[in-house]
């Protein structure tokens, strides 16, 4: 059963406008969650990251937006670029204070950002 | 910066073979995970393991095996391959709890003919 949920498997945006990528948690004892962005044959590379304790988190032009109540939280990118064209996942832990760290992954959504 | 390398791109086995898969990372980390990436699956968790001659499966072990006798070196065994277990494969590193994230490799095609 998957416990980390990214509904839309693909978004299209315009270069320049805002990219929202959404993401849904089962497991309410989740309390750390990671953006990681993958290019084609490459290994996802770690974007951004929130604690539970916070409800937002900003780097540059990533932001991420966690919502306790709903289990929800989203990654937004402003400007988009093409560069930016890429499969995100979302990742959850149950144990920020632990030693393993175990992430539960998303399916993933393809960003295609077009000029 | 950490690294964490696979020792192919791209392999082609027939079925029925025994497939060794290789992933080394060298900065200690205690953690090793291989995963698997398939369209519209996202990343499937298979073995991983917090410490040498330790293993713990993961979400889809079956048809699957793993070893970890130095700290550094984490093997994926494929018993005798199958068609369906033509993937992208990616190992990954972490040094301990979630707030460090995974350090991923740039992954192992396998085609299964």
């Amino acid at each position: 059963d998957q416990q980390v949920k990214q509904n839309s498997p693909s978004l299209s945006v315009q270069e320049g406008r805002i990219s929202i990528l959404n993401c849904d948690y089962t497991n309410s004892m989740f309390d750390y969650f990671l953006w990681y962005k993958k290019y084609p044959a490459e290994g996802p590379t770690f974007l951004i990251s929130i604690s539970s304790i916070k409800d937002k988190n900003e780097d540059g032009r990533f932001t991420v937006f966690l919502n306790k109540s709903a289990k929800h939280l989203s990654l937004h990118i402003v400007p988009s670029q093409p560069g930016d064209s890429a499969v995100y996942f979302c990742a959850a832990s149950p144990d920020r204070g632990s030693t393993l760290g175990r992430l539960y992954f998303g399916r993933g959504t393809q960003l295609t950002v077009w000029p | 910066d950490v690294k964490v390398t696979q020792s192919s791109r791209y392999l082609v086995k027939r079925t029925g073979e025994k497939v060794f898969l290789e992933c080394v990372q060298d900065m200690d980390h205690e953690n090793m995970f291989w995963y698997r990436q398939d369209p519209g699956l996202g990343l499937r968790l298979i073995y991983f393991s917090y410490d040498v001659k330790m293993k713990e499966k993961g979400d889809i072990p079956e048809g699957y095996s793993v070893s970890r006798e130095k700290k550094e070196r984490f093997s994926l065994i494929l018993e005798s391959a199958s068609t369906n277990q033509t993937s992208m494969y990616l190992c990954a590193s972490s040094f301990g709890g979630a707030l460090y994230g995974y350090t991923f490799g740039s992954g192992t095609r396998l085609t299964v003919v």
